[in-house]
């Protein structure tokens, strides 16, 4: 069975400040990774997503994720955090073995922009 | 990149009743969609995978007779929550994967937001 832990349901950091967000992994095989993004009553957004390629994964909005096999973790990351930031965020685990078509999701962080 | 739309974006229904949620891909081919239900401040918890031309699979806990989910064309999935309860009051979203697209990615609906009165 996969499992995702998020640490941290909320984030609050300062515009320009550097962004955090911890999610660890546990998963019987090699896993794909993803990060996802829910603004208020939408759906969710593909930050980025790591498919054993490189370990250091690049997304939209100028997000960033490193895969670390020896901490089990998959962090998203942010040089200076805008505004519009603002929303929550998850952490997204699944199994190649089956087709990457069941995620198992963290319980997410909400992250909040202080001006 | 893919578009999925899910329809309606909001319903507020009277407990007992039946509400049918739709989910569409409008610019690809879903063989498989998926419902995820998600409770205020919760994450996203798989209901059942919607499989085109055949029954549902449903996650363990989820009763598959009080939510009928339907596949019955390549673009479109739907939910429906029969004799709707309070409890059921939740944010369900489907998703569906472009099989004819080389990256790993499931493509998220807007969501409903279902209030059961």
């Amino acid at each position: 069975a996969q499992s995702v832990t998020q640490l941290g349901s909320h984030v609050s950091v300062s515009e320009g400040a550097l962004v955090l967000l911890r999610c660890n992994y546990s998963s019987s095989v090699p896993p794909y990774l993803f990060w996802y993004v829910q603004y208020p009553n939408q759906g969710l957004q593909l930050l980025l997503k790591y498919t054993s390629a490189a370990t250091l994964v690049k997304g939209i909005n100028g997000f960033e994720a490193e895969f670390k096999k020896s901490e089990t973790s998959f962090h998203l990351t942010k040089p200076s955090a805008h505004m519009r930031d603002a929303a929550e965020y998850f952490c997204a685990v699944s199994d190649p073995n089956f087709g990457n078509e069941k995620l198992t999701f963290g319980t997410g962080t909400r992250l909040t922009i202080i001006p | 990149g893919a578009v999925v739309s899910q329809h309606p974006s909001r319903v507020i229904c009277k407990s007992g009743t039946s509400v049918k949620i739709e989910c569409r891909s409008l610019d690809f081919q879903a063989t498989t969609m998926f419902w995820y239900r998600q409770f205020p401040k919760q994450s996203l918890m798989l209901m059942a995978t919607s499989n085109e031309g055949s029954k549902a699979t449903y996650e363990q806990g989820v009763e598959k007779d009080k939510f009928l989910i339907n596949h019955a064309s390549l673009t479109l999935s739907t939910l429906t929550v029969t004799s709707a309860h309070p409890e059921d009051s939740s944010f369900y979203i489907c998703s569906a994967r472009d099989w004819a697209a080389p990256a790993l990615e499931a493509f998220f609906g807007q969501g409903t937001r279902l209030t059961v009165v």
